[in-house]
């Protein structure tokens, strides 16, 4: 699988926006970008994914660069709830396309809310 | 609330014995995926199931094994257990498996997991 590099933490307020940056520069034309949260106490839960075209839905909007080799999640208005570990994951379609469908998290951007 | 259940929520044992961990998947669900989130090593994945067949399989000790049963629910065994064993054990389900065009449809749905003792 691909790789891809976020920073280690980031800090927000309460009620701003918040732009979370992933780096894929090694990403192929089947790699769709996923990301993940993961509250504190809780099991990861999806956020959103996206293949070219920037991507909205209720929690977030995906917005990939036109070379595809970063993306960025942004969180339109944060709350505390917000809070929680993000992980950026690339996952091959043709992959998925065969059942192999594993998740590999790397460490993820840890995002503080500050109220 | 995902939809995935996970039973016991903690699990306390001593090094040496065996323990099982049962998920139940969001309904109409077919795959089940195990994870493993340690301190240091992050969150890794174990093992898939699809339709009672394993998938795939990823960082599984040999102590350990898992299986599917005809009502989709899946248990992971964990035996001869040591202190590195213990973590939060997760699982995640979702409904597809394989033929599926475009990215949709494989986004897995993670329980709230099982987090292991071993003293």
């Amino acid at each position: 699988d691909a790789k891809t590099t976020q920073p280690n933490s980031m800090e927000s307020n309460e009620e701003e926006p918040v732009h979370l940056p992933c780096n894929h520069s090694t990403i192929s034309g089947t790699d769709y970008i996923h990301w993940y949260r993961q509250l504190p106490s809780q099991g990861p839960e999806y956020v959103i994914h996206g293949l070219t075209s920037n991507v909205n839905n209720r929690m977030a909007s995906l917005a990939i660069a036109e070379d595809r080799k970063s993306s960025t999640l942004i969180l339109h208005r944060a709350t505390l709830r917000d809070a929680a570990v993000y992980y950026c994951i690339l996952r091959d379609v043709v992959v998925l396309i065969q059942g192999a469908q594993k998740l590999v998290f790397g460490q993820g951007t840890r995002l503080t809310i500050n109220p | 609330d995902s939809g995935v259940t996970q039973t016991p929520k903690h699990l306390i044992t001593a090094t040496g014995q065996r323990v099982t961990l049962r998920c139940s998947p969001r309904s109409g669900d077919l795959s089940v995926y195990w994870y493993q989130q340690s301190l240091d090593q992050g969150l890794q994945f174990l093992i898939q199931y699809y339709n009672g067949e394993e998938r795939a399989k990823g960082n599984i000790l040999e102590r350990f094994s898992a299986q599917q049963f005809p009502d989709l629910h899946s248990e992971l065994n964990l035996s001869s257990l040591e202190l590195g064993d213990s973590a939060l054990y997760f699982c995640a389900s979702s409904t597809q498996s394989h033929g599926t065009s475009g990215g949709n449809g494989y986004e897995q749905y993670f329980g709230p997991g099982t987090r292991l003792t071993v003293t």
